[in-house]
């Protein structure tokens, strides 16, 4: 069936990037997504990519997609406490088809 | 941006007992809202779909009869944990399809605990 993987923890010095990696295997995925979820709170999009881009810049955030792979990742440029959060990698077949999500990043900045 | 709104965000209750948890859209319809349930640190687990009119989509293993949905308007769905249990315990989010394509919009979620 359809899934979204993605490791569980990654560690960033405050001021260096971070790149959060996320495969999946749906090849027919349209919309890829990246969510950001803080302590306590939902979720929040932060950016998502069409299938048939390779990347997307957004300000510190830019997005690589690997259709070939099925592989994405997103890197966090110039990394701030304000970062730390989980962040959830997901995609979906339509606009308004269910979004499958990966198990998260938790995202851990170091002074 | 558009926002949704749940309500509870921290409900509390008996076991046996039902509780319902609404989700609005505040400032767009929405025609589809998705009902997710997130154990602590585990991913979101989509639980169904919500299609305003009609009935709702259920993932293979969620109990329709123990967590109903209801989608009466086009800004208003809800979710009822009916004769709750200590494992019904978690935090459900809701979230709608905006009108642009990749806006998924989430709700702030809420806590349930079932004693």
């Amino acid at each position: 069936g359809e899934d979204v993987e993605q490791s569980l923890f990654l560690s960033v010095r405050e001021g260096d990037s971070s790149v959060i990696n996320c495969t999946y295997t749906d090849s027919s995925s349209t919309y890829l997504y990246w969510y950001k979820q803080e302590p306590g709170a939902g979720l929040q999009l932060l950016t998502y990519i069409f299938s048939n881009m390779d990347m997307k810049q957004d300000q510190r955030l830019t997005v690589l997609l690997n259709k070939k792979d099925k592989h994405l990742s997103l890197r966090i440029a110039d990394t701030q406490t304000g970062d730390s959060a989980i962040y959830f990698c997901a995609d979906s077949l339509n606009r308004d088809d269910k979004i499958i999500f990966g198990k998260g990043t938790r995202l851990h900045i170091l002074p | 941006g558009a926002v949704v709104s749940q309500h509870p965000s921290w409900v509390i209750c008996k076991s046996g007992t039902s509780v319902k948890i609404e989700c609005r859209s505040l400032d767009f319809q929405a025609t589809t809202m998705f009902w997710y349930r997130q154990f602590p640190k585990q991913s979101l687990m989509l639980m169904a779909t919500s299609n305003e009119g009609s009935k709702a989509t259920y993932e293979q293993g969620v109990e329709k009869d123990k967590f109903l949905i209801n989608h009466a308007s086009l800004t208003l769905s809800t979710l009822t944990v009916t004769s709750a249990h200590p494992e019904d315990s978690s935090f459900y989010i809701c979230s709608a399809s905006g009108e642009h394509t990749g806006e998924l919009f989430f709700g702030e979620g809420s806590r349930l605990t079932v004693l």
